[in-house]
């Protein structure tokens, strides 16, 4: 199983880049990294995947090391409305189903 | 495009009683699943279904939940009997078809059990 670390929480100022890192030293080559983001009372939101290479959307940018064993979340200007918890997600068990961690907590202040 | 649907979204209900909730999918998605969510916790797997078949269900507490997925569409989730501990938002997601593809979830329904 791909297990994963990320600090409890970071905070951010607005409009300023915040980069959330993951460390997944377990993960297997095919594994995919992904992140959702839960704000309170939501249920997770998608906000990325990747598998090797760096990946672009218009939420954020995942920046994948090397070697595969960490990542981070790049949100290139954070507003209030991205305080959530943000996880990060290696695919797991026969069905490579999603396995949540606690996630990182993110505060921005304006 | 219409999302995830869960009812209800609140219930309360004595330890001991039975309680039921119920998800619809987003309209083609193969792949359904329910998470149970601690206060303060990430969300944990329960069960993940493919069309109508179980896929992983290895942390489902089978003495006291059930799910079933009629027809490869609508599912429902049960607990029978709850306990104090049962007190959790259950949050049902669904996707196109399993791996690595993006998981949508609905809002939730958040049980208290007392």
């Amino acid at each position: 199983d791909a297990k994963t670390t990320q600090p409890n929480s970071m905070e951010s100022n607005e409009e300023e880049p915040v980069h959330l890192p993951c460390n997944h030293s377990t993960i297997s080559g095919t594994d995919y990294i992904h992140w959702y983001r839960q704000l309170p009372s939501q249920g997770p939101e998608y906000v990325i995947h990747g598998l090797t290479s760096n990946v672009n959307n218009r939420m954020a940018s995942l920046a994948i090391a090397e070697d595969r064993k960490s990542s981070t979340l790049i949100l290139h200007r954070a507003t209030l409305r991205d305080a959530a918890v943000y996880y990060c997600i290696g695919s797991s068990g026969s069905a490579r189903q999603l396995t949540f961690g606690s996630g990182t907590q993110l505060t921005v202040l304006p | 495009e219409a999302g995830v649907a869960q009812s209800p979204r609140y219930k309360i209900i004595e330890k001991r009683q039975s309680v039921a909730f119920w998800c619809n999918p987003i309209s083609g998605h193969a792949t359904l699943y329910w998470y149970q969510q601690i206060l303060g916790q990430g969300p944990k797997l329960l069960i993940q279904f493919q069309n109508n078949g179980v896929v992983d269900d290895s942390q489902l507490p089978k003495d006291r939940f059930s799910a079933e997925r009629l027809k490869g569409v609508d599912s429902t989730l049960k607990i029978q009997p709850a306990k104090l501990e049962d007190s959790a938002v259950y949050l049902c997601a669904s996707s196109l078809s399993g791996m690595n593809t993006e998981a949508f979830f609905g809002q939730g329904t958040r049980l208290t059990v007392v």
